[in-house]
């Protein structure tokens, strides 16, 4: 059955730290790997992960797939309170999309 | 517009009424679909049309729930004979088509008493 992990659950830092946050995942078909910021309802698009090893990149954020291990990590460097929310790790196979439960990250003055 | 909008934002109701929530995908979207997000948890898919057909409700939870998107725009997601379960905050998202990335709406949440 496909599934996809996110860890931690939720996580708490301080302006100016750096996280890391992880997507795993069992899915056949692989297409695709998206990650959402989802600050009160709707998600908003962050990046989509095809292939391997390609590190996608924008401003203080940044993520990489390994297709061999099978997962992915959402990286945020110099954390500011507006990165509070909920990070979510979305798998496309060929034919739907699954999501996981999400990280919450919580970024504290 | 420029982005998928829904309508309402909020919704309140009895148990036991009827309920119709709007979505109004990106222009030129051919692909929609319905989520519906419980407190704590990602989204759970249930419904995506293609242009006006609903090529996959396997997410539907039971029949009170129904969708339509007549005219391959606008979609309506209407629930019969509400429950106090049904309470979460429904998404929908649209694609250009199947498969790309999905941009979503700001959600109605769904408050049953």
């Amino acid at each position: 059955e496909d599934k996809v992990v996110q860890s931690p659950l939720s996580l708490v830092v301080h302006e100016g730290d750096t996280v890391t946050l992880n997507c795993s995942y069992e899915v056949t078909n692989f297409r695709s790997l998206l990650w959402y910021k989802q600050e009160k309802k709707a998600p908003t698009f962050l990046f989509m992960l095809t292939s391997s090893g390609i590190e996608k990149k924008s401003g203080r954020l940044s993520s990489i797939l390994d297709k061999k291990e099978l997962f992915s990590i959402l990286n945020i460097t110099a954390t500011q309170t507006g990165d509070s929310a909920v990070y979510l790790c979305v798998l496309y196979n060929n034919n739907d999309m699954r999501f996981g439960a999400g990280t919450r990250l919580t970024v504290k003055p | 517009g420029a982005g998928v909008s829904q309508t309402p934002s909020n919704k309140v109701t009895e148990k036991g009424k009827y309920v119709e929530l709007r979505c109004d995908p990106i222009s030129g979207h051919t692909a929609l679909y319905w989520y519906r997000q419980s407190l704590g948890q990602g989204p759970e898919f249930l419904i995506y049309f293609q242009g006006t057909g609903a090529a996959d409700d396997s997410g539907l939870p039971n029949d009170r729930f129904f969708a339509v998107r007549p005219e391959g725009s606008v979609s309506t997601l209407k629930i019969q004979r509400t429950e106090r379960g049904d309470s979460a905050v429904y998404l929908c998202a649209s694609s250009s088509t199947r498969g790309e990335t999905q941009y979503f709406g700001p959600g109605t949440r769904l408050l049953v008493l």
